[in-house]
């Protein structure tokens, strides 16, 4: 019974691509987020959206942009992948404050 | 500023023993609380979360926490751990007005031996 599914698990671009990373949620949440995990940093907050077409940066949105066209769907664009974007990503959906998130399972990109 | 640390960065015991992650937060007011489990190459799960009441706080795969306000803590408990409990444990905090925006630890890998 998969709530949050992302894309892609492993993915592997060159330096200088658009990467999309896409994730879809059918819980009818409103408020979708996108991490980034790296080792010895935690969880760090891209972007979040807190309604269709409404978007607001993290603490780490530069080189990323996204995107809310639907409720259900929320994209993270990498526009020209570094290889310092190397990383796992994260996507999570949420209702209301205080329940928590429900996460997706990653995807695991590499930037050569 | 809000943050959230987990001073253990990794924790072995074995297994059938008792488990204590620490978690120790800093914020204004009455925080929104969570426990996290990641196994390898996958997601985060939802173990337990705490917002009001009873300060002890049930959650799934038989583990408990609880909030301690005078020491800012939230620990995380198992009596009895198995060896599919080996993971990396991340506790959250709800941050600022919004607080559907948490701030993560670092994690806790925890390792149990046979």
């Amino acid at each position: 019974d998969v709530k949050v599914t992302q894309s892609s698990r492993y993915l592997v671009k060159r330096t200088g691509e658009k990467v999309f990373l896409e994730c879809v949620q059918d819980m009818d949440h409103e408020n979708m987020f996108w991490y980034r995990q790296d080792p010895g940093l935690g969880l760090r907050l891209i972007y979040f959206s807190y309604d269709v077409k409404m978007k607001e940066k993290g603490d780490i949105p530069e080189g990323y942009s996204v995107s809310r066209e639907k409720k259900e769907r929320f994209s993270l664009i990498l526009e020209s992948a570094s290889t310092n974007q190397t990383s796992m990503y994260l996507c999570a959906s949420g209702a209301r404050a205080g329940y928590g998130y429900t996460f997706g399972s990653g995807t695991r990109l590499t930037v050569v | 500023a809000q943050s959230v640390t987990q001073p253990d960065i990794h924790i072995t015991v074995s297994e059938g023993a008792s488990l204590e992650l620490r978690c120790n937060y800093s914020y204004g007011a009455t925080p929104y609380l969570f426990w996290y489990v990641q196994s390898p190459g996958q997601g985060l799960q939802l173990l337990l979360k705490y917002f009001s009441g009873d300060t002890l706080v049930q959650g799934i795969k038989g583990f408990e926490a609880e909030f301690k306000r005078s020491q800012s803590s939230f620990n995380l408990r198992k009596p009895s751990v198995h060896w599919s409990d080996a993971a990396e444990y991340f506790c959250a905090v709800g941050r600022g007005s919004g607080t559907y925006k948490y701030i993560f630890g670092t994690g806790t890998r925890l390792k149990v031996l046979a």
